[in-house]
């Protein structure tokens, strides 16, 4: 079945980029009516979501309050999708999860462990 | 501030039926399908009811769910202690605010 890896650095410094890789295994992202997503969860708090692609880079959907920092992109000859979120501060900190959505309805499964993301200086 | 409203705890008896609610609007429930996550301590969440009141292959059939309107509900029956966990309805919001929203989570307690 689907199983999906997040990876990436753990801390992060104030003002610069939040770059986060979701490998997916058992299954090619490029088979089609799947949205690759990225969801976040603030310590002790709900679910956010980030936002989502398609394998081929279009369409691509993100959350209208982090817009303007948010890019997520798709390497299908890696079978991965990538998050960047630029301008990070503290509110930031969060635990991030890659998931696969889908484009028939509104579910988000299965998901990723999930990475601890700090923003801190 | 989450989109859509659940309470936050609720709490039954072992061998008990709880049920959780999640009120939104018609520019996410009233027009899309609603979906809801278990999210177990210290681990990510999983899917456990999609399109309003399908179960994932694997999920037990004391989970169930219900839509009316702007308004869900997770029905779970025959509670076990190992159901403590933290439960987020979810669903896309086609408004102002356009993506997938989730409530606010509601945590279960078996007594």
């Amino acid at each position: 079945q689907v199983q999906l890896q997040e990876s990436g650095p753990g801390l992060v410094k104030p003002s610069q980029t939040l770059s986060l890789t979701c490998i997916v295994s058992g299954g090619s992202i490029s088979s089609g009516g799947y949205y690759w997503s990225w969801i976040r969860q603030h310590p002790g708090k709900g679910l956010e979501w980030i936002g989502y692609i398609y394998y081929s880079g279009s369409p691509s959907y993100y959350n209208p309050s982090l817009k303007s920092r948010v890019t997520i992109s798709a390497d299908t000859s890696k079978n991965q999708f990538s998050l960047k979120l630029s301008s990070v501060t503290a509110a930031d900190t969060a635990v991030y999860y890659c998931a696969r959505g889908t484009t028939s309805s509104t579910w988000f499964g299965p998901w990723g462990q999930g990475i601890l993301v700090t923003v801190s200086s | 501030q989450s989109v859509l409203t659940q309470p936050p705890s609720v709490s039954a008896a072992p061998g008990q039926k709880v049920t959780i609610s999640c009120s939104g609007s018609s520019s996410n429930i009233g027009n899309n399908y609603v979906c809801w996550y278990q999210q177990l301590p210290g681990t990510a969440p999983k899917l456990l009811i999609y399109d309003n009141n399908k179960r994932p292959s694997g999920i037990p059939e004391r989970f169930s769910g219900s839509k009316s309107g702007t308004s869900a509900t997770l029905g779970i029956t025959g509670l076990q202690t190992g159901d403590e966990a933290d439960y987020y309805c979810g669903t896309w919001d086609s408004g102002l605010s356009t993506g997938g929203v989730f409530g606010g989570g509601t945590k279960l307690t078996v007594l």
